[in-house]
């Protein structure tokens, strides 16, 4: 079945440096992968959305690529800030005409000022 | 303003006594889908439905219930709930539900069956 693993440790970075999140994924070619923030008590809060074209897409300081040979996504973000502490997750769609949508674990950035 | 409404936020019950968690989105959404949330093993989906009246199972459907009777509401119904569902609830919901929409989730239900 498909599987998607996340840095399973939380990731402690210092403000104003990147902070690399990592997403593998094993038993599926996605046509898309998408990433989310969560906050200790919220839902989670869609950030980007990447097409299996697509090499890299940014946002503002958040950058995300998209590797289907080495079925991995990296999620990065630039210049961090305190602000930027929350779990991020990412999830695959199944299949185009969607419906199901299975989550990584999420990794837990902490961005010290 | 668009959101995702789940009442209520917490809930502490007995086993076997049926329960409904509401979700109403008012986004006019055609798809919605409920997942639970625990530790060490991530959101996991329970159901999901792409329209009025077609709902279909995620990956972990058993013990819940589903109804999709109009497009704003989706509720999750547990009919005898049993300890092993205490667990974080969150109901989504997204324009057409293919790959490429994003999924708006409400705030979670905390449910805890004693």
């Amino acid at each position: 079945s498909q599987k998607i693993e996340q840095n399973s440790e939380a990731l402690n970075i210092q403000e104003g440096k990147t902070a690399t999140l990592t997403c593998n994924y094993t038993n599926y070619s996605p046509a898309y992968l998408q990433w989310y923030r969560q906050d200790p008590g919220r839902g989670p809060v869609f950030l980007l959305l990447i097409r299996e074209n697509e090499k890299e897409k940014r946002k503002e300081r958040l950058k995300v690529t998209f590797d289907t040979t080495l079925k991995q996504s990296l999620f990065h973000i630039t210049a961090s800030q305190p602000a930027d502490s929350a779990t991020y997750l990412c999830a695959l769609p199944l299949g185009y005409q969607g419906g199901k949508l299975i989550f990584g674990q999420g990794t837990e950035l902490s961005v010290k000022p | 303003e668009a959101q995702v409404t789940q009442n209520p936020r917490y809930l502490i019950t007995v086993t076997g006594k049926k329960l409904t968690v509401t979700c109403s989105q008012n986004m006019n959404h055609e798809y919605m889908s409920w997942y639970r949330q625990d530790p060490g093993l991530g959101l996991r989906q329970i159901y999901y439905s792409m329209n009025v009246e077609v709902t279909d199972k995620g990956d972990v459907p058993e013990g819940y219930k589903v109804s999709r009777k109009e497009k704003r509401n989706f509720p999750l119904i547990l009919e005898s709930p049993s300890p092993n569902q205490t667990s974080l609830y969150f109901c989504a919901s997204s324009f057409s539900g293919t790959a490429n929409q994003p999924q708006h989730f409400g705030d979670g239900t905390r449910l805890s069956i004693l």
